[in-house]
């Protein structure tokens, strides 16, 4: 999808367990995103990124952590994964190049997360 | 920031206009509506944004009310590869793009 790559597609662990979500791109865009997306809930910000070390806190963002060393990769950690963070997550990335002054996102394919 | 309400679904019938509308009466001066559209469990799609004009591409037409309180979506002949679900957004401060539930469209043959 546009150059934007989510590792692992498919996930299952245990409750307690560190996990960690990793978002590739290759659009050399400035900003990133992790949503999560549950049933009745559509799509919720979790953590995004305006730049290299640069993150900020979205509207769900306890028990996750993310970090962005490379303009390229936007991690998603979940430090002590517990049963509520079973979810599908989506990484998201845009850029400030529209003429327009819009942004547009562009999303990943998805992470499917199992936490037992 | 600028919040949206959507129906939660909708009904059309193939070949027919959609038209999805969405209220977004806290949205700011310099924020633009977005639509994207999500099938099955991919990756949600945009589909067209729009700031105070009305919009048109080769997926569909955005209009926006002159107050610019709601928009609504047009798709101008639906198919049955239009059936997701489809949501409006108005970006945040700092480049936030807020989703919420969105509508579930079905296309009847």
């Amino acid at each position: 999808d546009a150059g934007i790559t989510q590792s692992p597609r498919h996930k299952v662990t245990e409750t307690g367990t560190p996990v960690t979500l990793r978002c590739h791109q290759t659009e050399n865009h400035r900003y990133m995103y992790w949503y999560r997306q549950d049933p009745g809930h559509g799509l919720r910000l979790i953590h995004y990124s305006y730049g290299v070390k640069d993150t900020d806190k979205g509207e769900v963002s306890d028990g996750y952590s993310v970090s962005r060393s490379k303009t390229e990769d936007f991690l998603l950690t979940l430090e002590s994964a517990t049963s509520s963070q079973t979810s599908v997550y989506f990484c998201a990335i845009s850029d400030t190049g529209l003429s327009s002054g819009a942004n547009v996102l562009t999303f990943g394919a998805g992470s499917r997360l199992t936490v037992l | 920031d600028a919040k949206t309400t959507q129906p939660p679904s909708m009904d059309c019938a193939e070949g027919r206009a959609a038209n999805l509308p969405c209220n977004h009466s806290t949205i700011s001066g310099n924020e633009y509506v977005y639509w994207y559209r999500q099938i099955h469990s991919q990756g949600p799609q945009y589909i067209i944004h729009g700031l105070k004009n009305n919009e048109t591409n080769e997926m569909a037409s955005l209009i926006i009310t002159e107050d610019r309180k709601s928009s609504t979506l047009i798709l101008p002949h639906a198919t049955l590869r239009d059936t997701a679900v489809y949501y409006c957004i108005v970006r945040g401060t700092g480049n936030q793009f807020y989703f919420g539930t969105g509508t579930s469209l079905t296309v009847i043959p």
